[in-house]
This record gives C-alpha cells, sequence and structure tokens, in this order.
C-alpha cells in the first residue's frame, strides 16, 4: 500500500507570495492533519480535516489554512508569506474508528523556504 | 494539557551496544504514547505505541520502548545499536480535543548518533 505523499517536496518563495501545499493520505484513511516543523518551534498541529470537514485548528493564524476533498487528499494554504513561515510541513493521515488509538503516518514533507 | 519531555538533546553510543532514548510523559486520563523517527530530509516514521497492556512494547527496526507508570516514563530502547539508526527520535502522546479528534503533542526531539 502506497504511503502517504507530498507535492511538492521543496518550494522557495518570497514574503508575500501565497502558496498551497498538496496531501494524498493512504488509501481509506479518511483523516488528514497538518504539522509544521522548525528548529525553534519543534513539531506543531497545524488542522485536521475529515470527511472534508475542519475538525480542529492549532494555534496559527488565519494565513493559514486548508481543505480536503471527497477523495480524502488535502491542501492546505498559506497567504502573505512570512520569513518565520520557512519550514517543514508534514502531512499525517489515520484511518478513524470509534474508540481506538489510531496511529497518524506520515509524509516526507514539503520544505518551504520564504526568502 | 498532555504533555511529553525529551531531558536529552543528544545520545550518543557506539556501534553494537545498547541503547536508551528518554521519555517522560505529564497526561490525565490514560496514557496513549508513541515514538517516531526522523532521518534528514524525511518525514516522521512510526516506530511503535503503547496503549494498553504488556509494559514492554515492541516496534520496528528492533526497537522497543518501556512504560512505566510509576515514573510517567516511555523510555525507547535497542539492544544493538547500528551506524544506520543515527537520527532524530520524537516521543509523542494522544491528546483528544473536544471534537473526539486525536492530535499528537510531540517532544522536542532526541538526535541520536551512533559512532562505528
Amino acid at each position: 500500500k502506497a504511503g502517504v505523499t507530498q507535492t511538492p517536496r521543496y518550494l522557495i518563495k518570497t514574503r508575500g507570495q501565497q502558496v498551497t501545499l498538496s496531501c494524498s493520505p493512504i488509501s481509506g484513511h479518511r483523516s488528514v492533519s497538518w504539522y509544521q516543523q522548525t528548529p525553534g518551534q519543534g513539531l506543531q498541529f497545524l488542522f485536521e480535516y475529515f470527511s472534508e470537514t475542519q475538525r480542529n485548528k492549532g494555534n496559527f493564524p488565519g494565513r493559514f489554512s486548508g481543505r480536503q476533498f471527497s477523495n480524502s487528499r488535502s491542501e492546505m494554504n498559506v497567504s502573505t508569506l512570512e520569513l518565520g513561515d520557512s519550514a517543514l510541513y508534514l502531512c499525517a493521515s489515520s484511518l478513524v474508528s470509534s474508540g481506538s488509538v489510531e496511529t497518524q503516518y506520515f509524509g516526507p514533507g514539503t520544505r518551504l523556504l520564504v526568502l | 494539557a498532555q504533555s511529553v519531555a525529551q531531558p536529552e538533546d543528544q545520545v550518543n553510543v557506539a556501534e553494537g551496544n545498547p541503547l536508551t532514548v528518554k521519555c517522560t510523559y505529564s497526561v490525565s486520563g490514560n496514557p496513549y504514547l508513541f515514538w517516531y523517527v526522523q532521518y534528514p530530509n524525511r518525514g516522521l516514521q512510526f516506530l511503535l505505541k503503547y496503549i494498553t497492556g504488556d509494559n514492554l512494547v515492541k516496534g520496528s527496526y528492533g526497537f522497543e520502548a518501556e512504560f512505566n507508570k510509576s515514573q510517567t516514563s516511555f523510555h525507547l530502547k535497542k539492544p544493538s545499536a547500528l551506524v544506520s539508526d543515527s537520527a532524530l527520535y520524537f516521543c509523542a502522546v494522544r491528546d483528544i480535543l473536544n471534537t473526539g479528534f486525536q492530535k499528537l503533542v510531540f517532544g522536542t526531539g532526541t538526535r541520536l548518533l551512533v559512532s562505528p
């Protein structure tokens, strides 16, 4: 079974631009989560989508948004990029079953550099 | 709030020696704990998780972790380290949000360096 895929793997943008990152979950996984990884803040939860609905969002400004499609693929968008948005953005997918402790499986990430 | 702590930024071990990467947790309710590994320029790879039951959890690549409730610890171990085990290791705990979603809260990571 193919793992979580993310595109693109690398991006260079300038301040003020916007960017869209894509994530395809493992087949059959309906939940997609996004995390930001930086040297200073570590791994931080951005948001999670299930059945095309954002169920929760972490403590990030409104410039960070996302969506999920009917095939469970997800995109995240960052508008008006700032230098501090430079990070590795990780997508994770999981099954969703009531009452169980699901494992999140991560993609390789998209490394974003904002100049 | 759920949290985990990884007290060591880096662990150095010689190839063939046993290794331990430490993690302590603070949770309300039952602890559900995970270990992930990250190689350079890669995402996180799942190693193992503790839900309930046996305190010794076996995972991928020969790794295991020992859950200790009295010490609130979940240390990652391997009997014989390989140079290829050199990577960044993250401990994580499940945090349930009010929607029922299971978010992961990560530790700061421990860099493992295995020397030949």
